[in-house]
Parts: C-alpha cells; structure tokens; sequence
C-alpha cells in the first residue's frame, strides 16, 4: 500500500492556467505539508496542516491555495501559474507537527509551465 | 545565517570507504535532527533520525549529534555505488512548528 500518494505526477501546462495537485496519506499521521524542490534541489516548506487546520504559510504567493478536506488528505491549488512556478512539489505527512518525527514523503509532481 | 548549512559538494568516495556528511544548524534549541536521503528524480526517504547527543549506530550508518557545537554528522561506512545520492540533513525549529532542510550533500560513490 502507497502510505503517501500524489496525482498527477507531472503536470505541464501553460503561462496564466489554474491547476491542482491533490495528496493523500493513509499512514493516519495528524499533519501533512506541501513542500517546493527546485532545480537546484533546495526543498522548501509551503504549508503545513495540522488537523485541518493552517500552521504554516511561509511567505508563499496568494495564487497558492491549500486545502485539507480532512486529515488525510492535503490539495494545493495554483493559480494564475507562473514560468518560476516550475518545480517539483512533494506532499508529506508526521505524526505531529512540531518535527519530533520522521516525515514521509509522496512521489512528487513535476510542474513544468511553458 | 541559513538555518541548517550542508556541503553542496559532491563529495567522491572510492567504494568501501567511510563517507562523511556534515550539518550545522543555527537554532539552539532545536531538539530532532534527521537524515534523508535522496536519490536522483525520486522523493527523500528517512535514513536516520537522532535526538541526543553522542553517535547512533544503524547498519552502515553513523549518526553523530553535538548539539553545544551545533553540528550534526552521517558516517556511511564501506560506502557502496548504490549509496550515490543526496543526502539532505533537517532540524526542527521555529519553536518546534516546522522542520527546516537543509541544501543537501550530493555523495559519489567511485567502483
């Protein structure tokens, strides 16, 4: 069984499009994050949530927009996509949010916007 | 200062050596420090996690902490091709709300 899952695995779309990628854990961990790799493999936390709930929001632009249906669950949406937009995001998920615990990791998505 | 400095590198490593891997962070008061390791197009997967400080030992893998000099270690002995990766070191921190990565050490493991 996949404990951390992602769709789609690439993604290639153009300047100005709304797009979505959606993650899912079955690991029955409470916090869950979406992390950004770019090309020069630095990987660098967005959001974090928590039950739900919004812990982290590190200076990432409006047109991102996260959502946690339920705990098990993480969506980002982007919009009005940008050619710096272009990156690997992963989705991951702990046990708690305050890093005490290992974080597992989806198999990431590769943006490429044109 | 970045929060958790690494080596870009790559760091070369003839097969069957030691391979050494190091990571200095800045917040004192951070408590876990954890190795990923990376391989090429794939997602970082835990190798090691240590919360005290002296060496932690797990197969080939030696995790060593200092938290007075700020300084976090991987030792992969008798290194193999197969470990030929990047290896990402990350501390929690920021009153414990989030873990921070650090750039990554890309290891070459010689034949």
């Amino acid at each position: 069984d996949t404990a951390v899952s992602q769709t789609p695995k690439y993604l290639v779309t153009q300047m100005g499009n709304d797009k979505s990628i959606k993650c899912e854990q079955n690991l029955g961990h409470d916090t869950m994050y979406w992390y950004k790799q770019d090309s020069k493999k630095f990987l660098k936390i967005m959001f974090s949530y928590n039950n739900k709930e919004l812990i982290i929001n590190e200076t990432v632009p409006n047109r991102f927009s996260p959502k946690s249906p339920d705990k098990a669950h993480l969506n980002l949406h982007i919009n009005s996509l940008e050619l710096g937009d272009s990156a690997v995001y992963f989705c991951a998920s702990s046990r708690n949010p305050q890093g005490t615990y290992e974080q597992y990791f989806g198999p990431g998505t590769r943006l490429t916007v044109t | 200062q970045k929060e958790v400095e690494q080596n870009s590198g790559p760091l070369s490593v003839p097969e069957g050596a030691i391979a050494s891997l190091n990571c200095t962070y800045s917040d004192r008061v951070s408590q876990s420090f954890f190795w990923y390791r990376q391989y090429s197009g794939k997602s970082p997967e835990l190798i090691m996690s240590i919360y005290s400080n002296g060496d932690k030992e797990d197969g080939r893998f030696t995790a060593q902490l200092n938290k007075a000099s700020q300084y976090v270690s991987l030792l992969i002995r008798d290194s193999q091709p197969s470990d030929s990766a990047t290896y990402l070191c990350a501390v929690n921190s920021g009153g414990y709300q989030k873990v921070t990565f650090g750039t990554g050490t890309k290891l070459q493991v010689i034949p």
